[in-house]
């Protein structure tokens, strides 16, 4: 059965240093997502991206975030400058179909990311 | 905004014991309710899901209704194992991003 795939599964950063976090959607999906739940906190919407565009993003996804898909199976999530408080769970999710309300999220397992 | 309230954790069952876990939801429009497990080093998995009112979601066992009148989309499963040992998350979509709940520590033993 096709999955979501994310890498790496552990990333150790010092803080003020960049990020790059993986994600390889399933192959025919359209719309990509990144949620993070930090340590303890309720899983959060950070961003949805379909067409290569940004297609929704909450108060988190600040100007430090930004997103990606440089060829036809990967999507990044890029921290520019990390904070301590961006350690967290990232996760990757995706679509088949147009993004409503009805279509089922795929997630992967997830990126730790701790910022020393 | 749209917001899921969920049953505070953690829950331990002995096997064959009867779960419950209760949801309800706070939204402007017509969201679609969905119950996501993630078992332990793994990520997020879509257990059921139900996208109108009175639709039953159900899987392994599993079943939950989506309740309008009272905003609710609860969890039961009849008879757990150990192998649902596990944390459960009640979520909603009224767009085409999800919302989740603080999640909920289920330990079944054996």
């Amino acid at each position: 059965e096709p999955e979501v795939t994310q890498t790496p599964s552990h990333q150790v950063t010092q803080m003020g240093q960049e990020v790059i976090l993986r994600c390889v959607p399933i192959s025919n999906h359209l719309y990509f997502y990144w949620y993070r739940q930090i340590l303890g906190q309720k899983v959060e919407f950070l961003v949805s991206f379909y067409n290569n565009e940004i297609s929704e993003k909450s108060e988190i996804f600040d100007d430090q975030f930004s997103v990606e898909r440089p060829d036809g199976s990967n999507f990044t999530l890029k921290i520019r400058s990390t904070k301590l408080e961006d350690s967290a769970m990232y996760f990757c999710a995706s679509t088949r179909t147009s993004g409503t309300s009805t279509d089922t999220q795929y997630f992967g397992p997830g990126t730790r990311l701790t910022v020393l | 905004g749209d917001s899921v309230t969920q049953m505070e954790g953690p829950v331990t069952l002995s096997e064959e014991a009867f779960l419950t876990i209760n949801c309800t939801y706070t939204a402007t429009g017509y969201p679609s309710l969905f119950w996501y497990v993630q078992y332990p080093g793994e990520g997020l998995q879509l257990l059921l899901k139900a996208t109108k009112a009175d639709d039953k979601g159900s899987n392994k066992g599993f079943e939950a209704t989506y309740r309008k009148e009272t905003t609710s989309f609860h969890l039961e499963k009849g008879s757990v194992q150990v192998s649902d040992s596990a944390v459960y998350f009640c979520a909603l979509s009224d767009s085409y991003k999800l919302s989740f709940g603080a999640g909920t520590t289920v330990t079944v033993r054996a």
